[in-house]
């Protein structure tokens, strides 16, 4: 069946500018997951969605990245006013229910100039 | 706060042999383990999932096992292959998310 699908697989922005990453998880996983993978920090933990929970923001870095799901499935994670720092491949994985296997989609490498 | 680490930082050895991978976690209240594989400019592959109450999982050439106590897990791969190039990653649930170590960058040279 179909994996997790992310889009675009690469962004390049100039700084300041507001970028929008969107994650299809695989079909009937409640689960959703944002992580981001940095040279120097490696995989760091954003944000998590589980039905219709309130998300925990616990791992956003700042107050200008925000994530919404909508319907229960498809999540978009938005950069406002994007900085060289946000440069990373950000990473979504979904599963079936809490605590399950986690499947990782392919991610999108952001490029902010 | 959980602290994932994964020794070697990064390994090189001749195809067909077999090899180790370590990882060590510093909090036991963990829901499971996984290893995972990233080849270069790729997502993540999950291989093994390691419920806390399992010590072991097997997959084809692969066996990964879990101490929960003392806080640590290894990646058995028997008889390596060039294809097992890649960094791999192991993680631990707790709190929902997974806490990554750093990884291993294995290279298998023919």
């Amino acid at each position: 069946g179909a994996g997790v699908s992310q889009s675009p697989s690469n962004k390049v922005t100039e700084k300041g500018k507001d970028v929008e990453l969107r994650c299809d998880p695989i079909s009937g996983h409640t689960a959703l997951y944002w992580y981001r993978q940095s040279l120097g920090q490696g995989l760091e933990f954003l944000i998590y969605f589980q039905g219709n929970s309130a998300p925990d923001k616990s791992g956003l870095p700042s107050d200008r990245f925000s994530a919404e799901r909508t319907g229960g499935s498809v999540s978009t994670l938005t950069i406002q006013r994007t900085q060289q720092e946000d440069s990373a491949v950000y990473l979504c994985a979904s599963s079936l229910v809490d605590q399950y296997e986690q499947y990782f989609g392919p991610g999108t490498r952001l490029t902010v100039t | 706060k959980q602290e994932v680490t994964q020794i070697p930082a990064a390994l090189s050895v001749p195809e067909g042999e077999n090899l180790v991978l370590n990882c060590s976690f510093t909090d036991s209240a963990i829901y499971n383990l996984q290893w995972f594989r990233q080849d270069p400019g790729k997502g993540l592959t999950s291989l093994l999932l390691i419920q806390s109450s399992q010590r072991e999982q097997t997959s084809g050439r692969l066996n990964a096992s879990l101490d929960k106590s003392s806080g640590r897990s290894t990646l058995y791969i028997a008889a390596s292959q060039p294809g097992d190039s890649a960094t791999y990653l192991c993680a631990v649930s707790g709190a929902q998310k997974l806490v990554f170590g750093q990884g291993t960058r294995l290279t298998i040279n023919p």
